[in-house]
């Protein structure tokens, strides 16, 4: 079976631009979650949805939007982007919602911002 | 506030010698725990996670991690390392809430000497 899967793999924007990142979880899985991964740090949470709700969301400006399609794949959209947007993010999927599920990542999406 | 550290940023290891990984984890109650490995150019890939029960929990990949309610730690531990097991290392902590945010450490890079 096809694991995660995230496009593109790596993008280069400006400041200023939206970028939107893309992410088809593990078939059978109702759950995305997305996070940023700055280089030399742990990845952080930016948000979770579950069934095309959204079940949480973290510590992100409103910049920061995200939408889960009836197939369960994911969108993330950065608006009015900033250097301190360049980072790895990357997208897990999970069966179910809470209770600790595992979360299975996928590769990642290297955002590049100039 | 829910938190991570690692203390270690980054430890070199003989082949064959044994590794153990420090965790100290922030929470109010007893929480998910888990311990992801990231390789250069790769996802996140789960070694082991500790919900209850045996505080002493078996992964993939020969690793081991003790779960220590009175130290708030959660360590990692290999016997024998291999040259294959140099990469990234997380430390997370997982909320018991409805939903799946997950808390990542600032990770340690291990670095394997033939």
């Amino acid at each position: 079976d096809a694991g995660v899967t995230q496009s593109p793999t790596h993008l280069i924007k400006t400041r200023g631009q939206h970028v939107t990142l893309r992410c088809s979880p593990i078939s059978g899985h109702k759950s995305v979650s997305w996070y940023q991964q700055v280089l030399g740090q742990g990845p952080q949470f930016i948000f979770q949805y579950y069934e095309k709700e959204e079940r949480g969301r973290g510590n992100f400006p409103d910049r920061f939007s995200a939408r889960q399609f009836p197939n369960y794949s994911s969108e993330l959209n950065v608006n009015a982007l900033l250097l301190g947007d360049s980072a790895l993010y990357l997208c897990a999927s999970s069966s179910a919602s809470g209770g600790g599920n595992e979360q299975f990542f996928g590769p990642g999406t290297r955002l590049t911002v100039l | 506030a829910q938190s991570v550290t690692q203390p270690d940023i980054h430890i070199t290891v003989s082949e064959g010698a044994s590794l153990e990984l420090r965790c100290n984890y922030s929470y109010g109650a007893t929480p998910y725990l888990f311990w992801y490995v990231q390789s250069p150019g790769q996802g996140l890939q789960l070694l082991l996670k500790y919900f209850s029960g045996d505080t002493l929990v078996q992964g993939i990949k020969g690793f081991e991690a003790e779960f220590k309610r009175s130290q708030s730690s959660f360590n990692l531990r290999k016997p024998s390392v291999h040259w294959s097991d140099a990469a990234e290392y997380f430390c997370a902590v997982g909320a018991k809430t409805s939903y799946d945010k997950v808390i990542f450490g600032p990770g340690t890079s291990l670095s394997v000497i033939p």
